[in-house]
């Protein structure tokens, strides 16, 4: 069956330093991979969107990276800042109508 | 515009009342789904649809019932409350290829 694995553990990152997410999925052929962040007690806001003949994608501070030999998305926050502090979800879509999400990886950036 | 628009915010029930969960979108997304999302946990995938008149189920469809018979609408119904459904719900729509929109969500407590 289709997974999507993201690190459940919180990820606890000094202010300035650059944080790391990973994304791993089996048994998809995703077209584009989408990252969201999630503020508690709010819903989802997308962030950036990769399409699978695309290596990297920025926006500002945020870098994301596609493999789909590794099947694999990383997405990098650099110079963090304790604004950048909350759950971030990844959602590999394939093709067909259905958008679901990993499990989200916390990430705390302390002053 | 208001994009996605959830009601209510919040709600109690009783094991075994129903009720409908109401979402509404005003950018002309033929793509609407229903997540549910438990604490310290991503979203699952509840029902969705691709237009009006035709849905398919999710991940974790016991228990609901949805309906599209606008674009701009698409209730879940909960037929009898469990403990089990007490959860956060989220609505969101879409448009081929890009980013998804989500209402800002029910909070919804079976006792």
């Amino acid at each position: 069956s289709q997974k999507i694995e993201q690190n459940s553990e919180a990820l606890n990152i000094q202010e300035g330093k650059t944080a790391t997410l990973t994304c791993n999925y089996t048994n998809y052929s995703p077209a584009y991979l989408q990252w969201y962040r999630q503020d508690p007690g709010r819903g989802p806001v997308f962030l950036l969107l990769i399409r699978e003949n695309e290596k990297e994608k920025r926006k500002e501070r945020l870098k994301v990276t596609f493999d789909t030999t590794l099947k694999q998305s990383l997405f990098h926050i650099t110079a963090s800042q304790p604004a950048d502090s909350a759950t971030y979800l990844c959602a590999p879509k394939a093709a067909g109508n259905k958008l679901t999400f990993g499990g989200g990886t916390r990430v705390l950036v302390k002053p | 515009n208001a994009g996605v628009t959830q009601t209510p915010k919040f709600q109690v029930l009783k094991t075994g009342q129903s009720m409908t969960l109401q979402c509404a979108q005003d950018m002309n997304h033929e793509y609407m789904s229903w997540y549910r999302q438990d604490p310290g946990m991503g979203l699952r995938l509840i029902h969705y649809s691709v237009g009006a008149g035709i849905t398919d189920q999710g991940e974790v469809p016991n228990g609901y019932n949805v309906s599209r018979s606008t674009t701009e609408d698409f209730p879940l119904r909960l037929l009898s409350a469990a403990p089990s459904q007490t959860s956060v719900y989220f609505c969101a729509s879409t448009s081929a290829a890009t980013e998804a929109f989500f209402g800002q969500g029910t909070r919804l407590t079976v006792v």
